[in-house]
């Protein structure tokens, strides 16, 4: 198993492009997260998705969007990117539901906007 | 007040010593703990589920005290492989959702 998967692991924007960062997991979890990880902040949630077809927001939801395309995937989108979001992202999984909701973590996404 | 704190450290220790990390929490709604390991520009990954009658995995010991809302992560016997940064973690009971703490530094020097 390839566990959690993210693509690209580099990637420079300029304010205003759009973009989005990619993630598979091929555990047959049900839940999945976006979080971005900043300096002195620790990892924040931007969105989750407990099931196909269902998202919800986080704690920093303000200028993403995502998809859930199936099972697998979940894809967090920038649509008009701002320095602010200069982060590294990091994408998770959850086995199902059952507790203790350990979450297995992506090798993340080095993003700078410029 | 943050949901989860922790001293940020840095913490450098001398190989072979013992070192303790506390991380208090403020929802008193929090189900399930847990300790996890950060090596740098890496992803997080899970070291071990803190339970109440506290725990031990080798040389991690985790210990959960509920009253005073605080876990704790006791390394012995240090390695130089030990230097990462270690996140308090705790979840609410019926939620999926983590909530993280910033993280101490800990470095072992030879």
């Amino acid at each position: 198993n390839a566990g959690v998967t993210q693509t690209p692991k580099f990637q420079v924007l300029k304010t205003g492009q759009s973009m989005t960062l990619q993630c598979a997991q091929d555990m047959n979890h049900n839940s999945m997260y976006w979080y971005r990880q900043d300096p002195g902040m620790g990892l924040r949630l931007i969105y989750y998705s407990a099931s196909e077809g269902t998202t919800d927001k986080g704690e920093v939801p303000n200028g993403y969007n995502v998809s859930r395309l199936n099972k697998r995937e979940f894809s967090l989108r920038l649509e008009s990117a701002a320095p602010s979001q200069t982060s590294v992202y990091f994408c998770a999984s959850t086995p199902p539901a059952g507790g203790p909701y350990e979450q297995y973590f992506g090798p993340g996404t080095r993003l700078t906007v410029t | 007040r943050k949901e989860v704190e922790q001293d940020p450290g840095p913490f450098n220790v001398p190989e072979g010593a013992t070192v303790a990390f506390n991380c208090t929490y403020s929802n008193s709604a929090s189900q399930s703990f847990f300790w996890y390991r950060q090596d740098c520009r890496k992803e997080p990954k899970l070291l071990m589920s803190v339970y109440s009658s506290g725990n031990e995995d080798g040389r991690f010991t985790a210990q959960l005290n509920r009253a005073s809302q605080y876990i704790s992560l006791l390394i012995r016997d240090s390695k130089l492989s030990d230097s990462a940064t270690y996140l308090c973690v705790v979840n609410e009971f019926g939620n999926e959702k983590l909530t993280f703490g910033t993280g101490t530094r800990l470095t072992i020097i030879p």
